[in-house]
């Protein structure tokens, strides 16, 4: 089966950290994904990437920025966090060129205090 | 662009009863459309997807949906509802072919009595 480990369930941060969420991937899928999810607002889009290096804004990348520098690892970083960041998220990957997400990890819930 | 929108963010039925979930989408292409099924404390699995022939699409777990263009729907069914059901279930779009972004509806919650 194929597993997308996200690096923390839970995790808890103060305002104006730099904050790292990392998301592993372990069947060589070249597409990978980062969404937030909120109540009454399903999820959306922050950034994804179709391959090493490679990198898309999403629907919402603003004070977010990621890192692939390996295939199976897919990092999403909060420059300065704020509260208004905190949410669950949610890393997911695909196989296949441009495939939509197919295989989602646990998530992680972030507070930002 | 392409949306989704989901009748309906509470729906419950008996066990054994039918299930069905609503979605319509809008888009200026054909669309490809999907549903998605996340049980509680976990990541969002792909039930099924719709991209190009049959209308009538199954699923895992004895769920289907059927893209029907003259209703913009994509209704999710399932002849009878089992307790393991339970779960938050999200219809979403893209437009067709590779490279394009989906959206997300904003998910319906299916509660299974007993």
């Amino acid at each position: 089966d194929v597993k997308v480990t996200q690096s923390s369930r839970y995790l808890v941060k103060r305002t104006g950290e730099k904050v790292f969420l990392e998301c592993v991937q372990d069947m060589d899928h070249e597409n990978m994904f980062w969404y937030r999810q909120d109540p009454g607002l399903g999820l959306r889009l922050i950034y994804f990437s179709y391959d090493v290096k490679m990198k898309e804004k999403g629907d919402i990348p603003e004070g977010y920025s990621v890192s692939r520098e390996k295939k199976e690892r897919f990092s999403l970083i909060l420059e300065s966090a704020s509260t208004n960041q905190t949410s669950m998220y949610l890393c997911a990957s695909s196989t296949g060129q441009g495939n939509q997400p197919q295989h989602f990890g646990d998530g992680t819930r972030l507070s930002i205090l | 662009a392409q949306s989704v929108t989901q009748l309906g963010s509470h729906v419950s039925v008996s066990e054994g009863a039918l299930v069905l979930l609503r979605c319509n989408y809008s888009s200026s292409v054909p669309p490809y459309l999907f549903w998605y099924v996340q049980y509680p404390n976990q990541g969002l699995q792909l039930l099924l997807k719709y991209t190009t022939g049959a209308t009538l699409v199954k699923g895992i777990n004895g769920f289907e949906a059927e893209f029907k263009k003259s209703e913009t729907s994509f209704h999710l069914t399932k002849p009878s509802a089992h307790m393991s059901d339970a779960a938050e279930y999200f219809c979403a779009v893209s437009a067709s072919g590779g490279y394009q972004k989906v959206t997300f509806g904003t998910g319906t919650k299916l509660q299974v009595i007993p």
